[in-house]
């Protein structure tokens, strides 16, 4: 199986701020990596698919990079319905795998 | 807008058995792939099993595998999950999931709200 790893676990951030969230995949997955949003109580939301493309109706401080087997979700001028967990899952092979998730919360 | 409305979810006692449905709508399901992913509480997100659009390919994850059965009905919209010999671990929300259109990548774009199962003596 393809084990996916995030960093931070946690993190806390102030509105306005720029955080980065990092996704690591073992082996490789080439761009087979997607970002979900999960706030408390509620269903995950894909927030970027293929690691860099952007969902229908997500805005645009939500952004996903790829180096190699590292990826990066950023989020650019934090507001307050983004403190939430965010995970990474790739859909390279079966069975898919989601990373183990990053809560943003208020600092 | 996609609408997952799954339902079934409940208590029951390990080794038991337990059936939950999706009911899919404002949106034509047969031609989508479908997943079960479920989430343990307090934990974080795990697949468990995928049905092609026509029911022709199945997977499933390996902690479920022989135990848990999915299907669908086109012609009534809608997915199961067939759970048999329940363990306290598979206490968790289950949620159904629809899988992206038919391209170069694939994800999940479309979550239904998710039903809680218990397995408790």
């Amino acid at each position: 199986d393809i084990l996916m790893t995030q960093s931070p676990s946690s993190l806390s951030a102030s509105v306005g701020d720029t955080v980065s969230i990092t996704c690591r995949a073992s082996p490789t997955i080439s761009t087979y990596l997607n970002w979900y949003q999960q706030k408390p109580n509620k269903a995950p939301q894909l927030l970027i698919h293929s690691a860099s493309t952007l969902q229908s109706g997500v805005p645009s401080r939500f952004s996903g990079n790829e180096s190699e087997t590292n990826f990066t979700l950023t989020i650019r001028s934090l507001q307050p319905e983004d403190f939430a967990t965010y995970y990474c899952q790739q859909s390279y092979n079966i069975p898919f795998t989601f990373g183990p998730g990053t809560k943003v919360d208020l600092k | 807008e996609v609408l997952l409305v799954e339902s079934g979810g409940g208590l029951v006692p390990p080794g038991g058995s337990l059936g939950l449905s999706c009911a899919a709508s404002q949106f034509t399901f047969s031609n989508y792939e479908m997943n079960w992913v479920r989430q343990a509480p307090g934990k974080g997100l795990e697949w468990l099993s995928y049905i092609s659009s026509g029911s022709r390919t199945i997977y499933y994850a390996d902690s479920v595998k022989g135990r848990f059965t999915i299907s669908r009905d086109n012609a009534k919209n809608s997915l199961y999950l067939q759970m048999y010999s329940l363990r306290v671990e598979d206490t968790a929300v289950y949620y159904c999931v629809r899988g992206s259109p038919i391209g170069a990548s694939y994800y999940f774009d479309s979550w239904g709200q998710g039903t809680l199962v218990t397995v408790s003596s």
